[in-house]
């Protein structure tokens, strides 16, 4: 079965800093991965994801990700942070099971930008 | 092209309440989901669909019911609401194989008192 764990449930940086969320997942199979930001009090939105192509995923709004099958991980990145990057951000697993497929949400990170 | 609607946006129950959450999409998706979303718990899945007719339960199925008769709508039942679904509710939707993303409605607030 896959599982998400987002190492760090708060983030903060000043602005103009990289950004640095980490995801580690298990899956059993080759899985595809997400990530989804959720700014206060809205719904949630896709900011990139990686299925099988290039490891290197490049999202909207400057973000990144790297698939690492070795590390079992796809930490979320930005050169340089602005305000409007203050939200929440889930890393999601998805995996095709017999019937379907089943997506599996990590915790969450919230990233705090200080001006 | 709506995408995923929800509806109603805030909703408040006494215990032991019930009521369904509408959840309707436009984009002839045949997989379609219910989440919940609590502090520091990320989304937890309620049910899902992958087509008219068929449905499933997720991780957190308890007290809830589901049907699927067409594939535009989903709606989540609450049958006997406890204050322990005071939650953010989450519909989405998306093509059935795993690489593509999932659309999310803007969710509805429901508070159990």
């Amino acid at each position: 079965a896959q599982s998400v764990t987002q190492l760090d449930s708060h983030v903060s940086v000043s602005e103009g800093t990289p950004v640095l969320l980490r995801c580690n997942y298990s899956s059993s199979y080759s899985p595809s991965l997400f990530w989804y930001v959720q700014h206060p009090n809205k719904g949630l939105q896709l900011l990139l994801k990686y299925t099988s192509a290039a490891t290197l995923v490049k999202g909207i709004n400057g973000f990144e990700a790297e698939f690492k099958k070795s590390e079992t991980s796809f930490h979320l990145t930005k050169p340089s942070a602005h305000m409007s990057d203050a939200a929440e951000y889930f890393c999601v697993v998805s995996e095709e099971e017999e019937y379907g497929n089943k997506l599996v949400f990590g915790a969450g990170t919230i990233l705090r930008v200080k001006s | 092209n709506a995408g995923v609607t929800q509806t109603p946006k805030f909703q408040v129950l006494k215990t032991g309440q019930s009521m369904t959450l509408q959840c309707a999409q436009d984009m002839n998706h045949e997989y379609m989901s219910w989440y919940r979303q609590d502090p520091g718990m990320g989304l937890r899945l309620i049910h899902y669909s992958v087509g008219a007719g068929i449905t499933d339960q997720g991780e957190v199925p308890n007290g809830y019911n589901v049907s699927r008769s067409t594939t535009e709508d989903f709606p989540l039942r609450l049958l006997l609401a406890a204050p322990s679904q005071t939650s953010v509710y989450f519909c989405a939707s998306k093509e059935l194989a795993s690489s593509y993303e999932q659309y999310f409605g803007p969710g509805t607030r429901l508070t159990v008192t």
